[in-house]
């Protein structure tokens, strides 16, 4: 049964960097079958799609985000990685990590991150 | 402001049948497959109708998905107080390079 356990810190100061990890069990990163994607839901609202990572490296980020977030992936360690930068108030969400073949599947849990200084 | 336009609200009485609409574009639901997810409270969302129709192992029958060129529906039939949730509709958008989402619609079962 293939499970998605997001982690990382809760609360971030403005303008710095929001860090969060994504560790994948019973599956297999490796076999290349899936993207690993970061979507995230402002509170109180719609669920908005931050980019996704093939093992392969190939990835590919949401225009209005692009300039500030990078998805990378550790296939030794069964984990996919979100770093977003100079984080303001409007990127308080849930972040989720999930996976993909031809529809997003299976969610993570989901790690509530709050930009507040 | 989504990409995919749905109501932000439905309601209906137990045994009821409720049906939530998702209106996208061409570059989205008028070229790709439409998904639909529930999400309960304080829960992550869950896969409940994907490929337009299709139904998960597990989900029951009273969960039905439609499409119809640039728009979708979700059907729920004989609304039961379990289904109070967050249903959200998904597509891939072919100009964005991305998965887009529907606002979210909130059913109450009243």
């Amino acid at each position: 049964q293939v499970q998605l356990q997001g982690s990382g810190p809760g609360l971030v100061k403005p303008s710095q960097t929001l860090s969060l990890t994504c560790t994948v069990s019973g599956d297999s990163i490796r076999s290349g079958a899936y993207y690993w994607n970061w979507i995230r839901q402002r509170p109180g609202k719609g669920l908005e799609w931050i980019g996704h990572i093939h093992n392969s490296g190939n990835s590919y980020y949401y225009p209005s985000l692009r300039s500030r977030v990078t998805i990378s992936i550790d296939t030794s360690k069964s984990q996919v990685s979100l770093r977003l930068s100079s984080v303001t108030a409007a990127d308080t969400a849930v972040y989720y990590c999930a996976r993909a073949g031809s529809v997003v599947d299976i969610w993570g849990q989901g790690t509530m991150v709050t930009v507040s200084s | 402001q989504s990409v995919l336009t749905q109501p932000p609200s439905a309601s209906g009485t137990p045994g009821q049948r409720v049906t939530i609409s998702c209106s996208g574009s061409s570059s989205n639901i008028g070229g790709n497959t439409v998904t639909w997810y529930q999400q309960l409270p304080g829960a992550a969302p869950k896969l409940l109708i994907y490929m337009n129709n299709q139904r998960p192992s597990g989900v029951p029958d009273r969960f039905s998905g439609s499409k119809s060129g640039t728009s979708a529906s979700l059907a729920i039939s004989g609304l039961q107080s379990d289904d109070e949730a967050d249903y959200h509709c998904a597509t891939w958008d072919d100009s964005l390079h991305a998965w887009v989402f529907g606002g979210g619609t909130k059913v109450t079962v009243v």
